[in-house]
């Protein structure tokens, strides 16, 4: 079975830009979350769909950040406009259902910089 | 809140030497422990969890422990290998509606031949 697929795996912009990043989860999950790493920082949640509504936005950081999962298959996370803390590892990862029980499959993540 | 910390790396090892990653947190609820490994390249894999106290987690010589008394989960493996070298994160989830991660910083370790 195919994995969570990410792309870009890298993405240079300079800020002010919009940037769009997708993840296609494992066919089947439901589950899809986003996280983010800054340099030297935790890996810190973004926000979960299930199927294609948003369960937990949380950890969005501000209104320049939008998810889509239109149709309940791949998302999108777009960031507009771009600004430097933006950089960073954004992984996606999904799930058949509750991640604790059935385990997450990450993606190799996007590697954003906003110079 | 939850919060995971763990010890700052990097670590530098040679091969066959003992590894000890400590790991502890703080939960609102009763969490489920994991620690997940970062292989150069690749995403977060799963290298194994523990869902209750005092349950011993385990997988490629890797061993944790979810001790609810010190809140730790603190990996380790008696003899590390080259291929083991990679970045490790210890993190936790609460039951509920959500389902998230809260992981720690990550710690690299480097093992040399």
């Amino acid at each position: 079975e195919a994995g969570v697929t990410q792309f870009p795996s890298h993405s240079v912009i300079e800020k002010g830009q919009t940037v769009t990043l997708r993840c296609d989860p494992i066919s089947g999950h439901d589950n899809l979350y986003w996280y983010r790493r800054v340099m030297g920082k935790e890996i810190k949640f973004l926000l979960h769909f299930v199927k294609e509504s948003k369960q937990d936005e949380s950890g969005m950081p501000n209104n320049r950040f939008l998810a889509e999962r239109t149709g309940g298959t791949y998302s999108t996370l777009k960031v507009q406009p771009a600004e430097l803390e933006d950089s960073g590892v954004y992984f996606c990862a999904s799930s058949p259902g509750p991640g604790v029980i059935y385990g997450y499959t990450f993606g190799s993540g996007t590697r954003l910089t906003v110079v | 809140g939850n919060s995971v910390t763990q010890m700052e790396g990097p670590v530098t090892l040679s091969e066959e030497a003992f590894l000890t990653i400590n790991c502890t947190y703080t939960a609102t609820g009763y969490p489920s422990l994991f620690w997940y490994v970062q292989y150069p390249g690749e995403g977060l894999q799963l290298l194994l969890k523990a869902t209750k106290a005092d349950d011993k987690g385990s997988n490629k010589g890797f061993e944790a422990t979810y001790r609810k008394e010190t809140t730790s989960f603190h990996l380790e493996k008696g003899s590390v290998q080259v291929s083991d070298s990679a970045v490790y994160f210890c993190a936790l989830s609460i039951g509920g509606s959500n389902y998230k991660l809260t992981f720690g910083k990550g710690t690299l370790l480097t093992v040399n031949p």
